[in-house]
């Protein structure tokens, strides 16, 4: 069936390094997919999406790309800040006989000043 | 604050009992999606509603159901609750027909404690 597979967490950062949160996919059609990031006490916010393969989706520095060959969607960011500590999820949604939004684990991040 | 509220905050209650959680879309949205988030299960979709009809069902659990109402704000009820149900409870809403490419955005949570 569809599924999301992301690294397991904590990763643990000093401000500055670069960051690579790995998410992969199995999905029987073409999903859309998405990067989401929960704060502390909060709900979810959207990060980036891209919706068809070779997307390149971005916002606030971070960067992921729909690669269907490799079917995966990793989050980079070239320098982390503190602020960035979060969970972050990824994620797909489909149309497969119904739409279907499915959820990877989330991972942690915490970055060290 | 994406504009999405949810009420109560928390909510703390007995097996067996049966309890209403209420979301508020962000104006203008037509969709709206319920997640169930807990250690052992993670974040997963229980159901999503379109201007009042269901639209997409998930993992919900026969004792829970949902409704959207003409004013477009939708209530998730959970009965016979067990110690199981206790988690967070997210409502989300976006703008169209909740099709693949739809944005979400998502409320604050409902916190339940079942004991």
């Amino acid at each position: 069936g569809d599924s999301v597979t992301q690294m397991e967490g904590p990763v643990t950062l000093s401000e500055e390094a670069f960051l690579t949160i790995n998410c992969t996919y199995t999905a029987t059609g073409y999903p859309s997919l998405f990067w989401y990031v929960q704060y502390p006490g909060e709900g979810l916010q959207l990060l980036l999406k891209a919706t068809k393969a070779d997307d390149k989706g971005s916002n606030k520095g971070f960067e992921a790309t729909y690669r269907k060959e490799t079917t995966s969607f990793h989050l980079e960011k070239g320098s982390v800040q503190v602020s960035d500590s979060a969970v972050y999820f990824c994620a797909l949604s489909i149309t497969s006989g119904t739409y279907k939004y499915i959820f990877g684990t989330g991972t942690r991040l915490k970055v060290l000043a | 604050d994406s504009g999405v509220t949810q009420t109560p905050k928390h909510l703390i209650t007995a097996t067996g009992q049966r309890v209403t959680l209420r979301c508020s879309p962000r104006s203008g949205d037509l969709s709206v999606y319920w997640y169930q988030q807990s250690l052992d299960q993670g974040l997963q979709f229980l159901i999503q509603y379109y201007n009042g009809e269901e639209r997409a069902k998930g993992n919900i659990l026969e004792r829970f159901s949902a409704q959207q109402f003409p004013d477009l704000h939708s209530e998730l009820n959970l009965s016979s609750l067990e110690l199981g149900d206790s988690a967070l409870y997210f409502c989300a809403s976006s703008p169209r027909t909740g099709g693949p490419t739809d944005t979400q955005y998502f409320g604050p949570g409902t916190r339940l404690t079942v004991l």
